[in-house]
């Protein structure tokens, strides 16, 4: 079955710093979600890619789609301590219902 | 406004137990979906209700699950002869549309299995 994997699985980072999470996804995708989940809270939706090489940004974060659209990375400039928590991709495959969910990037930030 | 809600937030259960976890989606919302997360894990999907009907239930885990939402808003997770493994974060969300939108997570029913 469609799998979603990110790496890497944690990165402690010093506020400032940058941050990359990538995500690889085993079959094509018709588009992707990012969610962000902070500690002891639920997953909260960022952005939707659907078109291949898109790329967006908002504020500090910015979102790749791939070309060949089977993987996919957020970028964080210049990281602060809000920044903390864990970083989710999630495929919608091309006939599925399912929105398959990648293991996770956490972020901690030392201040 | 209101987002979406699960009740209870959390349960504990003693094995062989039948638990049921509610969720309220956002009004209007089409699609509701479940997810089970373990800790420090990724959600999976369980199952995936366009309005009534339940479209993919590939996710359940066992012939134990089992979803139903039969006015198309409220859903119902109900969990029979509760195992230890079955300990998680039950995750609930809707989406205004079809499949392929931003899912609106509700807060999680955590579930302990003693």
């Amino acid at each position: 079955g469609q799998q979603v994997m990110q790496i890497p699985q944690y990165q402690h980072v010093q506020e400032g710093e940058d941050f990359t999470t990538y995500c690889n996804s085993s079959t094509t995708l018709s588009n992707i979600q990012w969610y962000k989940q902070r500690p002891g809270g639920h997953p909260v939706f960022l952005i939707q890619l659907v078109k291949s090489g898109e790329v967006k940004k908002q504020k500090r974060l910015t979102f790749q789609f791939g070309e060949a659209k089977k993987n996919s990375s957020l970028h964080i400039t210049a990281t602060q301590t809000t920044d903390v928590g864990t970083y989710f991709c999630a495929g919608w495959g091309d006939s599925s219902y399912k929105l398959i969910f990648g293991s996770g990037t956490r972020l901690l930030v030392r201040p | 406004g209101a987002g979406v809600s699960q009740s209870p937030r959390y349960k504990v259960a003693k094995r062989g137990q039948d638990v049921a976890l509610r969720c309220d989606p956002i009004s209007g919302h089409v699609s509701l979906f479940w997810y089970q997360q373990a800790l420090g894990q990724g959600p999976e999907f369980l199952t995936y209700f366009q309005n009534e009907a339940q479209l993919d239930k590939s996710g359940l885990p066992s012939d134990r699950f089992f979803a139903e939402r039969p006015e198309g808003s409220v859903s119902t997770l109900k969990i029979q002869r509760t195992q230890q493994e079955d300990s998680a974060v039950y995750l609930c969300a809707s989406s205004p549309g079809g499949v392929t939108g931003e899912l609106f997570f509700g807060e999680g029913s955590r579930l302990t299995v003693l």
